[in-house]
């Protein structure tokens, strides 16, 4: 396996599951990401870890719980969420270059989710 | 918090024509601007970046021009192919620490005719 991939890549739950989603990159970087992907709505930044430690959550509802045990794998768990959390989960990696240089973000396909 | 206002939402031009997508930026500290393409079912991939200390940056058929006083750049596209159909999503961010937290437009969805 190459870049970035996410699995599952489809997921559909009831509002009382419990599910996990997973990403792994095998490009050695040290930063990861998830993403929300809703319809006509920007790309919304969820987390981010870097060099394991997360260093930002913007206000996520706390339905939706990050888990990084190493730099290679995420995970996004989810429990008792809301039918507005049906989406596209998309996971990125970058090799960050320091304060001078973001890096570029490497993508992967993405876990659709429906909650019902 | 960095706003990213992105123009127009959708764009149909016939093969062979430019396009041109526009996006404004809120922080006048954002020093980094990439463009994804996201084709339809597939994951969005950088396909050009311009940092604040140049104006323009050319590769092949696609220019990204910044204008850092009015807060604006720009994605061109010359001679359209019906391949170059797709989502772009324009994005600004500041260096910060080690990671890239990019904001996003909300995308403009191309759509090149023959």
């Amino acid at each position: 396996e190459t870049g970035v991939t996410q699995t599952p890549r489809h997921l559909v739950m009831g509002m009382t599951n419990k599910k996990s989603l997973k990403c792994e990159q095998h490009l050695g970087h040290n930063a990861m990401y998830w993403y929300k992907q809703s319809a006509k709505k920007p790309l919304e930044l969820m987390f981010v870890y870097s060099l394991e430690e997360r260093v930002e959550n913007n206000s996520v509802p706390s339905r939706f719980s990050p888990e990084c045990p190493n730099s290679s794998h995420l995970f996004l768990h989810l429990h008792t969420l809301q039918p507005e959390d049906s989406a596209l989960y998309l996971c990125a990696s970058s090799q960050a270059g320091g304060l001078a240089i973001p890096g570029e973000l490497f993508f992967g396909e993405g876990s659709r989710l429906t909650v019902l | 918090g960095e706003n990213v206002e992105q123009h127009p939402s959708t764009l149909s031009v016939q093969e062979g024509d430019s396009a041109v997508i526009k996006c404004t930026y809120s922080d006048s500290a954002s020093n980094y601007f990439p463009w994804y393409k996201q084709e339809l079912g597939k994951r969005p991939q950088l396909i050009i970046d311009i940092r604040s200390n140049v104006g323009e940056k050319k590769d092949q058929r696609i220019a990204v021009t910044l204008n850092k006083t009015a807060k604006h750049f720009s994605l061109h596209i010359t001679e359209t192919q019906p391949e170059d159909s797709a989502v772009y999503f324009c994005a600004a961010s500041r260096s910060t620490g080690t990671a890239s937290k990019l904001t996003f437009g909300t995308g403009t969805r191309l759509q090149v005719t023959l």
